[in-house]
């Protein structure tokens, strides 16, 4: 039973224009959601948090969106550039613990 | 200046043939994980460790053990591997237990012929 849901595989994106990864949980006990970007042959690597109190986090390029009634959060970059075309993974725990759930990640290009 | 540092990066091992990963950290974190990850799924904590308290998942299996003998080093052994133990290995840590982020090693990609 999947609780974090990446319905998207895979992502191309024209390099400058915005991408949109999306997320979807079921559980509505997650408090906590945060993005990792990952590279081939590296670790996934922080990018940005929210938590349920907010509905919106930036941090330069990135912003988090989190509609907390549907149960859908989204990352979006403006603009996108070819570095960072990754796999993108989402991931929840709630009580603030140490339990995070991870999607199974969607594959963004960016096109140049 | 590597913060997370997993060893080997490829292991390859045979089936019943007990294996151990290493995963090492310099950032003096207290907290570290081990997650496995099979292809295109989503990474699945297997354990963790607070200082020297052990938390195991629910549904890791048996054949899943692992030790900290120190800040520094954490250590997963599979006793008896199955080819559907054939995954990425990450390691993680993190300062402290809660919402802190976490810090990945590379992964070790183990194979089980």
């Amino acid at each position: 039973d999947q609780q974090v849901k990446q319905n998207s595989p895979s992502l191309s994106v024209q390099e400058g224009r915005i991408s949109i990864l999306n997320c979807d949980y079921t559980n509505s006990m997650f408090d906590y959601f945060l993005w990792y970007k990952k590279y081939p042959a590296e670790g996934p690597t922080f990018l940005i948090s929210i938590s349920s109190i907010k509905d919106k986090n930036e941090d330069g390029r990135f912003t988090v969106f989190l509609n907390k009634s549907a149960k859908h959060l989204s990352l979006h970059i403006v603009p996108s550039q070819p570095g960072d075309s990754a796999v993108y993974f989402c991931a929840a725990s709630y009580n603030y613990g140490q339990n995070f759930v991870f999607g199974p990640g969607t594959r963004l290009s960016v096109l140049p | 200046d590597a913060m997370v540092i997993q060893n080997p990066r490829y292991q390859v091992t045979q089936f019943g043939k007990p294996v151990t990963l290493s995963c090492s950290q310099t950032l003096n974190h207290n907290v570290m994980y081990w997650y496995q990850q099979k292809s295109s799924q989503a990474p699945k904590l297997l354990f963790h460790y607070y200082d020297k308290d052990f938390n195991n998942e629910a549904d890791t299996p048996d054949n899943f053990q692992s030790r900290r003998p120190n800040t520094s080093f954490c250590f997963l052994d599979i006793r008896s591997p199955g080819l559907g133990d054939a995954a990425m290995y990450l390691c993680a840590t993190s300062r402290a237990s809660g919402s802190d982020t976490q810090y990945f090693g590379p992964g070790t990609r183990l194979t089980v012929l």
